[in-house]
């Protein structure tokens, strides 16, 4: 069954520095996502991208985020000078249509130390 | 705004019961719900995914309804089984161009053998 790859699985990173998460969404996807869940928290939207663009972001998602799809199959999240508050679970999700089921990967844990 | 509550927050019961978990959404305005099923530190796992014009969904042991003008849905899980101990969360997607997922905290599953 098709599915959501991230890598890594877990990065634990110093503050100040970027960090690159990966994600292969399912390969006829068009819609690509990212969130992140705060250790008991709730889940939050990140930011979505379709057609090689962003189409929504929440406010989470400032200049110290961008968001990429360098080839037909890897979409990376990118988060500038690293603080110890973007500790979280990342999650990357797509869908082949908006209002289709949302398939997501394992998550990124992401340790900023 | 949207809010999604999910009540309890946990849940401890004996396997082979039959149970409900509860979601409650403050804006009826959605396009459909999805429930999904998150082991501890782990990935997001579809598990029904309910349009706004459907009453429930089904998949093997699970069955998910919708009431969408009292802004609520429930998961019934038949027959507990200690391996569907995880956290079940349950999150909206909102009707119009707004793509993004709006979660609950999600209910803390324990079914003890």
């Amino acid at each position: 069954e098709p599915e959501v790859t991230q890598t890594p699985s877990h990065q634990v990173t110093q503050m100040g520095q970027e960090v690159i998460l990966r994600c292969v969404p399912i390969s006829n996807h068009l819609y690509f996502y990212w969130y992140r869940q705060i250790l008991g928290q709730k889940v939050e939207f990140l930011v979505s991208f379709y057609n090689n663009e962003i189409s929504e972001k929440s406010e989470i998602f400032d200049d110290q985020f961008s968001v990429e799809r360098p080839d037909g199959s890897n979409f990376t999240l990118k988060i500038r000078s690293t603080k110890l508050e973007d500790s979280a679970m990342y999650f990357c999700a797509s869908r082949l249509h908006p209002n289709t089921e949302a398939f997501f990967g394992q998550g990124t844990r992401l340790t900023v130390v | 705004k949207q809010e999604v509550t999910q009540i309890p927050a946990a849940l401890s019961v004996p396997e082979g019961e039959n149970l409900v978990l509860n979601c409650s959404f403050t804006d009826s305005a959605i396009y459909n719900l999805q429930w999904f099923r998150q082991d501890p530190g782990k990935g997001l796992t579809s598990l029904l995914l309910i349009q706004s014009s459907q009453r429930e969904q089904t998949s093997g042991r699970l069955n998910a309804s919708l009431d969408k003008s009292s802004g609520r849905s429930t998961l019934y899980i038949a027959a507990s089984q200690p391996g569907d101990s995880a956290t079940y969360l349950c999150a909206v997607r909102m009707a119009g161009n707004n793509r993004k997922l709006i979660w609950g905290l999600g209910t803390s599953l324990a079914v003890n053998p």
